[in-house]
């Protein structure tokens, strides 16, 4: 079945450092979601990605979808305490759309 | 803002008890999900649900597992006989509608926690 790899599985920064996590696919995806779960909490849709080569920015946060589209990364710039949690990238399957997860980049912060 | 309801908030049960988790979607959604989650890992698909008929299930969903829209709101999934390794978090998840080359995105609830004893 479609597998989505992710690295690295844990990431301990200081609070002001750069955070980057990584998604692989051995397929070309359709496209990639990436979601942010706080300790205890649920998983929340960030942002899709869905054409060639695309870069998108929500404030701190970059997400960039591979030219081949087999891998996706998501890039925050000077973490803030409020950053932390999992962050999971999930590749949508066609037909049925589900959502299959990458085993998740787990970022804590040092203040 | 509308959202994903579940209940209970976490269950405890014995092994080889029947259980019930319900989930109340977004009103206007039409596709239904679940999805468990083992402690510390990765969120994993169990099974898809639209027009009143699974469209989906992963190889976790066995005989053992059920799905049911018994009514306009609710969305339930059954275990009839629950075992160690069915504790985790259980979350539903609902989409609104599919258009070709455009995917929606999928509002999660807030999970249910089984514990098998």
């Amino acid at each position: 079945g479609q597998q989505v790899m992710q690295i690295p599985q844990y990431q301990h920064v200081q609070e002001g450092e750069d955070f980057t996590t990584y998604c692989n696919s051995s397929t070309t995806l359709s496209n990639i979601q990436w979601y942010k779960q706080r300790p205890g909490g649920h998983p929340v849709f960030l942002i899709q990605l869905v054409k060639s080569g695309e870069v998108k920015k929500q404030k701190r946060l970059t997400f960039q979808f591979g030219e081949a589209k087999k891998n996706s990364s998501l890039h925050i710039t000077a973490t803030q305490t409020t950053d932390v949690g999992t962050y999971f990238c999930a590749a949508v399957i066609q037909g049925a759309q589900k959502l299959v997860f990458g085993q998740g980049t787990r970022l804590t912060i040092n203040p | 803002e509308p959202e994903v309801t579940q209940t209970p908030s976490h269950q405890v049960t014995q092994m080889g008890q029947e259980v019930i988790l319900r989930c109340v979607p977004i009103s206007n959604h039409l596709y239904f999900y679940w999805y468990r989650q083992i402690l510390g890992q990765k969120v994993e698909f169990l099974v898809s649900f639209y027009n009143n008929e699974i469209s989906e299930k992963s190889e976790i969903f066995d005989d053992q597992f059920s799905v049911e829209r018994p009514d306009g709101s609710n969305f339930t999934l059954k275990i009839r006989s629950t075992k160690l390794e069915d504790s985790a978090m259980y979350f539903c998840a609902s989409r609104r509608r599919y258009l070709a080359g455009y995917t929606d995105t999928q509002y999660f609830g807030p999970g249910t926690r089984l514990t098998v004893l």
